[in-house]
């Protein structure tokens, strides 16, 4: 069982925010960096979000993250279809290492 | 430009080792705070870290598994290997090496594989 808690899915029309949460605990994102994949139909994941709210170099700014506590989340505004994905939140733990959240897949209707 | 690229078998038989070689360019193990992971992905389902080896030799395992995993690394080569002992058909996934720099705010996979996926069947 993934130790961070996702959504299993989340969906809006394009041109609305989709918004998605991930709850983990003190040890993982209570106590460090939370980061947020992006994982195409067939595709390697690829790394979207870093330190909490960085974008990587290139991922647009409809995309953005925070952290509170114990908990994070991922919004997407101005949703494209291209955005149509599974997304997967990430933290170091301090016992289990890197551990990652079940995943959400984004749907745009 | 970095780049990664996972080889190894595509079927292994329950209890046989695996053993998936990643190779890699564009950077190099010896650099400090440079490392590699190997993370798995079953069909359907979530991303699992299985092992991390740094740059100072450092390695790191998934709990859950350690017992049946080993990482090196040949920084001669650009090359670094997982084994993974007594595979079962539940290890059946997609198995992606990736690179990661370490710095203050943790570990995070920047640059991936491909990915190779890996049945386990008799």
């Amino acid at each position: 069982q993934p130790v961070l808690t996702q959504p299993p899915s989340a969906s809006a029309t394009p041109g609305q925010r989709v918004t998605i949460s991930c709850s983990g605990s003190s040890s993982n994102i209570g106590s460090n960096t939370v980061n947020w994949y992006q994982q195409l139909p067939g595709t390697a994941p690829k790394l979207l979000i870093y330190s909490n709210s960085l974008r990587l170099s290139g991922v647009p700014d409809r995309f953005s993250a925070s952290k509170s506590g114990t908990s994070a989340s991922l919004a997407i505004s101005g949703l494209q279809s291209e955005d149509e994905a599974d997304y997967y939140c990430s933290a170091w733990d301090d016992s289990l290492g890197v551990v990652f959240g079940g995943g959400t897949k984004v749907t745009v209707l | 430009q970095v780049t990664l690229k996972e080889s190894g078998p595509t079927l292994v038989k329950p209890t046989q080792t695996l053993t998936l070689t990643c190779t890699f360019s564009g950077f190099s193990l010896t650099s400090t705070g440079v490392g590699v992971g190997w993370i798995r992905q079953p069909p359907g389902k979530a991303l699992e870290c299985l092992a991390l080896i740094y740059w100072n030799d450092d390695e790191r395992y998934s709990p859950s598994l350690k017992s049946r995993l080993a990482i090196t690394k040949d920084t001669s080569k650009n090359q670094v290997v997982l084994t993974m002992t007594n595979m079962d058909p539940l290890d059946t996934a997609t198995y992606y090496c990736a690179h990661f720099g370490l710095t203050a705010a943790g570990v995070n996979f920047d640059y991936w594989g491909q990915g190779n996926l890996i049945t386990v069947s008799s």
